[in-house]
């Protein structure tokens, strides 16, 4: 089965970190793009970080530069995020998402079901 | 970054109707414009890519069109399953953008 599993997700205080992973099956993993995008409560969504297949490229969103790294083995099918210096308006639902397309469009045409980050004290 | 806007944000309606919702982009972005749908507590789908082609799997009744800075998503006859909400996404640039979201409830 196509799919993409998250995990990782949790309840944690103002200035801590967490790992988040994403467990990938059912596709070439290695050929694809791949995202995380957040929604927090009653919001919409919000990209937070890309990684290009092999690793090599990454972009964040400003509010995590410096704070959250995407990484990807390709060899067990995952794709982490790092979180460390997490903050208040970190907290949101956590979605894997691939992306897939050419250069007629890109979209994001499989998710995963989304892992809750809580930051709180 | 290029900006996504939504209209509107929420409408009522019901089963039959014909439903359209608006995304505005803040600069042109030729068709590079994709159509979710999300239902409460569950990932964002696909139904749109390149404002006009439906995905695989997704109801004839849900259509997308527009070029440059507007954009539509049309619902020909609005079933009980697609009260949701609905977000347009832009893949001109990065980074990606998403509108704030339609949520289409029931009248």
């Amino acid at each position: 089965e196509v799919q993409l599993v998250e995990s990782g997700g949790g309840f944690v205080q103002p200035g801590g970190s967490l790992r988040l992973s994403c467990a990938a099956s059912g596709f070439t993993f290695s050929r694809s793009w791949m995202y995380w995008v957040r929604q927090a409560p009653g919001e919409g969504l919000v990209w937070v970080a890309r990684l290009n297949s092999d690793g090599s490229s990454s972009r964040y969103e400003d509010s995590v530069k410096g704070r959250f790294t995407i990484s990807r083995d390709n060899a067990k099918n995952t794709l982490d995020l790092q979180m460390n210096s997490l903050r208040h308006d970190d907290t949101a639902v956590y979605y894997c998402a691939r992306e897939d397309g050419d250069n007629s469009g890109w979209h994001f045409d499989l998710w995963g079901r989304g892992t809750l980050v809580t930051v709180s004290s | 970054d290029i900006q996504m806007t939504q209209s509107p944000s929420s409408l009522s309606a019901s089963v039959g109707d014909r439903v359209t919702i608006t995304c505005r982009a803040s600069q042109k972005i030729s068709n590079y414009v994709n159509w979710y749908q999300q239902k409460a507590g569950k990932a964002p789908k696909l139904l749109i890519y390149g404002a006009s082609s439906l995905q695989s799997g997704v109801p004839s009744r849900f259509s997308g069109s527009g070029s440059g800075t507007t954009f539509t998503l049309t619902i020909r006859s609005l079933q009980p399953e697609d009260f949701a909400t609905y977000h347009c996404q832009q893949s001109y640039s990065i980074p990606r953008t998403f509108g704030q979201g339609t949520k289409v409830e029931i009248k």
